[in-house]
C-alpha cells in the first residue's frame, strides 16, 4: 500500500482556518485520497475524499496537488469540536483489488484548537 | 439517522477466556469491517465481510474468528484471550456504491480489558 506522511501535531486558534498537509509521493493511479478524523474516545469519522480534483463538503475542503503527490485538508473555521487526530489514507478503489475497502491508518496529525 | 451499533460497550475478561463482540451495521449497508486500536495506537484493520462472505483479512490472530449473518450483523469471536488483546474494537459499515466502496461509518467501539 502506498504510504502517507503527516506532521505529528498542529495547533490552531478557534475560528481560524487550518491547513493539514499530507504527502503521498508513491500514490498510484487508482488510489483515492481519504481523510478521516478521530475525536477523543470516539470511533473514526469520515471527513472527505477525492481522486484528482479539489473537493468541498460541509465539513472541509480537500486540495489535491496536480501531480497527486500531496494533498491538504482545509478546515475553513476551526472550532473546539475539530480537535482530533486527522488521518490521511490512500485507498485502492480498483474493484477486486486485494486492498478493496479496508482503511490502513498510519500516524495521523493531532490537531489542537485553542479558544 | 441510524448509526452503527456495537455491543457490549465495555467488556472485562480474564486471560484464556473467550469474548464475543457484536456489530449491527447501518440499515441497508452490506459491508462490515473490524478494527483494533491498542492503547496509544492507531486503528488496525482485522477483517471485513461483504454480503456475508469474508472479503479481506488483515492482521487478525488465529485465535480470533468472525462472521456476518443473514441480517448483516457481524460477530467477532475471540478465544484464549491474552493481556495484549486489551484494546478498543471498532466496527464500521459501508454500502457499495456503483461497485466501489464508499465512506465507512464507525461505531462507538467496544473496550475490551483482559486481566
Amino acid at each position: 500500500d502506498a504510504k502517507t506522511t503527516q506532521p505529528n501535531s498542529m495547533e490552531s486558534n478557534e475560528e481560524e482556518p487550518v491547513h493539514l498537509p499530507c504527502n503521498h509521493s508513491t500514490i498510484s493511479g487508482t488510489d483515492y485520497i481519504h481523510w478521516y478524523r478521530q475525536l477523543p474516545s470516539q470511533g473514526p469519522e469520515y471527513v472527505i475524499h477525492g481522486l484528482t480534483s479539489n473537493v468541498n463538503n460541509r465539513m472541509a475542503s480537500l486540495a489535491i496537488a496536480e501531480d497527486r503527490k500531496s494533498s491538504t485538508l482545509i478546515l475553513h473555521r476551526a472550532t473546539l469540536r475539530d480537535a482530533a487526530v486527522y488521518y490521511c489514507i490512500l485507498r485502492d478503489e480498483l474493484a477486486g483489488g486485494t486492498s478493496y475497502g479496508k482503511l490502513t491508518f498510519g500516524q495521523g496529525t493531532i490537531l489542537t484548537v485553542h479558544p | 439517522a441510524a448509526g452503527v451499533i456495537q455491543s457490549p460497550r465495555h467488556l472485562i475478561k480474564e486471560k484464556r477466556e473467550t469474548a464475543t463482540l457484536k456489530c449491527y451495521p447501518i440499515p441497508r449497508h452490506d459491508t462490515v469491517y473490524w478494527y483494533q486500536q491498542g492503547p496509544g495506537q492507531d486503528p488496525q484493520f482485522l477483517i471485513s465481510f461483504y454480503e456475508k462472505m469474508q472479503s479481506d483479512k488483515g492482521s487478525i490472530p488465529d485465535r480470533f474468528s468472525a462472521q456476518q449473518f443473514s441480517d448483516y450483523h457481524s460477530e467477532l469471536n475471540m478465544s484464549s484471550l491474552e493481556l495484549g488483546d486489551s484494546a478498543l474494537y471498532f466496527c464500521a459499515s459501508s454500502l457499495k456504491w456503483e461497485g466501489l466502496p464508499y465512506e465507512q461509518y464507525f461505531g462507538p467501539g467496544t473496550r475490551l480489558t483482559v486481566t
